[in-house]
């Protein structure tokens, strides 16, 4: 079955504890890419990954790393998370080239709360 | 800069209803529009992807729509049943953002038996 996996699904941790959430994806897509999703403000992507080695920032970057090792994992890195990245995370991998029918498929979220 | 809206934000019909919900985008410029369904506790499921050259796409009680040079989508939902309920989210790609989506906030559809 196609799918993203992410690790873990809940996870309550303190200011400055450095975590990481893990993501996988079994579709050999070479677009990997992190969503951060808070009420008011929708989802917004954090960082995103064209390839192995290959990471750009999104539109809310700050106070996050990625890495892109193997094509199948992309983790999203807090070394030091605080109060404002509570939130719930989506990874979501994609296809190339980019084709208008190709879909973007999501995890199933990890929803994160720092203390 | 491309900005998403939905309407209504929160919906609650009884069953059987047929229902639209709405998405508006402010830069017609897309590449594609994406309908997807979030359920509590879980991620987003795909439901419909129109490209920006085509005008609908169907998939059993669903029918999406595209207006792109009105910036608008329409996801009709026909005889609306209870497992229904979730929050369709719809999100649009630009032409010049690789695969980045910008989403809108959603609509919170309730369906009661």
């Amino acid at each position: 079955e196609a799918q993203v996996t992410q690790n873990p699904r809940y996870l309550i941790t303190v200011t400055g504890k450095k975590l990481t959430v893990t993501c996988s994806q079994n579709m050999n897509h070479e677009y990997m890419s992190w969503y951060r999703q808070d009420p008011g403000l929708g989802l917004r992507q954090i960082y995103y990954s064209m390839n192995v080695e290959v990471t750009d920032k999104g539109d809310v970057p700050e106070g996050y790393k990625v890495s892109r090792k193997e094509k199948r994992n992309f983790p999203l890195i807090l070394e030091s998370p605080s109060p404002n990245q509570t939130s719930l995370y989506f990874c979501a991998s994609f296809p190339l080239p980019f084709t208008q029918g190709n879909e973007q498929y999501f995890g199933p979220g990890t929803r994160l709360t720092v203390t | 800069k491309q900005e998403v809206t939905q309407i209504p934000a929160a919906l609650s019909v009884p069953e059987g209803e047929n229902l639209v919900l709405n998405c508006s985008f402010t830069d017609s410029a897309i590449y594609n529009l994406q309908w997807f369904r979030q359920d509590p506790g879980k991620g987003l499921t795909s439901l419909l992807l129109i490209q920006s050259s085509q005008r609908e796409q169907t998939s059993g009680r669903l029918n999406a729509s595209l207006d792109k040079s009105s910036g608008r989508s329409t996801l009709y939902i026909a005889a609306s049943q209870p497992g229904d309920s979730a929050t369709y989210l719809c999100a649009v790609k630009r032409e010049t953002s690789g695969s980045r989506l910008t989403f809108g906030e959603g609509t919170q559809l309730t369906v009661n038996p």
